[in-house]
């Protein structure tokens, strides 16, 4: 299996543009999730889905963050408008049905630049 | 709210000495702890998983503990190499919300030749 796949891999926007970033997650796995990390809070959940159903969003910062999961492969997440505090890197991960009794496998990320 | 501290932030041993990172958690109330590792520019790697009932897991040269009443969990790593130079990140789930891994801000490891 390839892994979880995100593109872009980097990306250098201006202000005000939206941004969308997208997950593959690994074939056959039912919880997909979003976390954002940077030098002052870490990594942070942003939103995860079972199922493709969105589960749990409390963590997505503001109404200018969206998540969907329109099938089993293929996840967005996007910043519509961008700002430059949200410059960070943006990771996906998945997991098989058994989670939380099996781990999380997390993409390469994405690192967002907002200028 | 569940925080997860990791001590100290960076180290640096020279090869061939054993080692402890240390991590602990202010809730006891976990469903599992996991050890990551995370090497610049990319995603991190699960290195091992510890449900709540266990109180250890081994994997290679890598030693995880984890003692829940007191909120703290270890990751011994033997005979350390360079290739171990990475960030290293602990995580508990909360068995509340099932989708919710609280990272600690991870240890810096260097491993000199």
């Amino acid at each position: 299996d390839a892994g979880v796949i995100q593109s872009p891999r980097h990306e250098v926007t201006e202000m005000g543009q939206e941004v969308t970033l997208r997950c593959k997650p690994i074939s056959g796995h039912d919880y997909l999730f979003w976390y954002r990390q940077t030098m002052m809070r870490g990594l942070e959940l942003l939103i995860y889905f079972n199922n493709n159903v969105p589960i749990d969003d409390s963590g997505m910062p503001e109404d200018r963050f969206s998540a969907k999961m329109p099938n089993a492969s293929f996840s967005t997440l996007k910043i519509q408008p961008s700002e430059p505090r949200d410059s960070a890197v943006y990771f996906c991960a998945s997991s098989s049905r058994r989670w939380p009794l099996d781990t999380q496998y997390f993409g390469p990320g994405t690192r967002l630049t907002v200028l | 709210k569940q925080e997860v501290t990791q001590i100290p932030a960076a180290l640096s041993v020279p090869e061939g000495e054993n080692l402890v990172l240390n991590c602990s958690f202010t809730d006891s109330a976990i469903y599992n702890l996991q050890w990551f590792r995370q090497d610049p520019g990319k995603g991190l790697t699960s290195l091992l998983l510890i449900q709540s009932s266990q109180r250890e897991q081994t994997s290679g040269r890598l030693n995880a503990s984890l003692d829940k009443s007191s909120g703290r969990s270890t990751l011994y790593i033997a005979a350390s190499q360079p290739g171990d130079s990475a960030t290293y990140l602990c995580a508990v789930s909360e068995g509340g919300s099932q989708g919710n891994l609280i990272f600690g801000k991870g240890t810096k490891l260097s491993v000199k030749p």
